[in-house]
């Protein structure tokens, strides 16, 4: 059973470009989260999707950042007109079911995309 | 905002040696308590958990030991080997997110070396 899968490891994108990463949930797993790491840094949590739903985009800035996760196909977390202090890694994680009621054990993260922004 | 902090941001052991990572949280009504570890280039992963109306919590190899009185959190490594080796991360739930792990409040996390 592959684990989680993030796609690419690493990307570079210029100042003003877009950047895209993907994540495919373990099979079976139909919630996902995405969180960003910078350097040194433990992780925030920016949205959490499931299939079709945006459920919970708290952490996720207002502007240029987009998340999805459709019927068919992986997750996308779009980040428009990117700046440097876009620049870090990140996670996706994916669940059986929403890990409330303190069920951390089953969230398993992807191994992150690190977008560096010159 | 209230969050969870290190008190060692680097600990080298040498193999076979017991380690053991220390963790203060400053909302004294948090009621979870998470460890992951992190290799590099790694996402990371669930080491072991604890809630509050518990002291101590034993796992393969690891047992994480919680003093609520002073608001602290220690993860223990029993036999230490060289594939500990990886920043290990706090966590806590603070009480106005219980029950919703994407909430959690991550610490700085903490670089374990082992040394062969």
């Amino acid at each position: 059973n592959a684990g989680v899968m993030q796609n690419p490891r690493h990307l570079v994108r210029r100042r003003g470009q877009e950047a895209r990463l993907r994540c495919s949930p373990m099979k079976g797993h139909s919630h996902v989260y995405w969180y960003r790491q910078l350097p040194e840094e433990g992780l925030k949590f920016m949205v959490y999707l499931q299939k079709e739903n945006i459920i919970d985009e708290s952490g996720m800035p207002k502007e240029r950042f987009s998340a999805e996760f459709p019927k068919e196909g992986p997750s996308i977390l779009r980040i428009q007109q990117v700046v440097r202090g876009d620049s870090a890694a990140y996670f996706c994680a994916s669940s059986p079911y929403e890990t409330s009621g303190r069920a951390a054990d089953t969230q398993y993260f992807g191994p992150g995309t690190r977008l560096t922004v010159l | 905002g209230e969050s969870v902090g290190l008190h060692l941001p680097t600990l080298s052991v040498q193999e076979g040696d017991n380690s053991i990572i220390n963790c203060a949280y400053s909302n004294s009504a948090s009621d979870y308590f998470i460890w992951y570890k992190q290799e590099s280039g790694k996402g990371p992963q669930f080491i072991i958990d604890i809630r509050s109306n518990m002291d101590k919590r034993q796992g393969q190899r690891v047992t994480v030991l919680l003093n609520k009185t002073v608001k602290h959190l220690s993860l223990q490594i029993a036999a230490t080997q060289p594939g500990d080796s990886a920043v290990y991360f706090c966590a806590e739930n603070p009480p106005e997110y219980a029950g919703n792990n994407r909430k959690l409040i991550w610490g700085l996390g903490t670089s374990l070396a082992v040394n062969p």
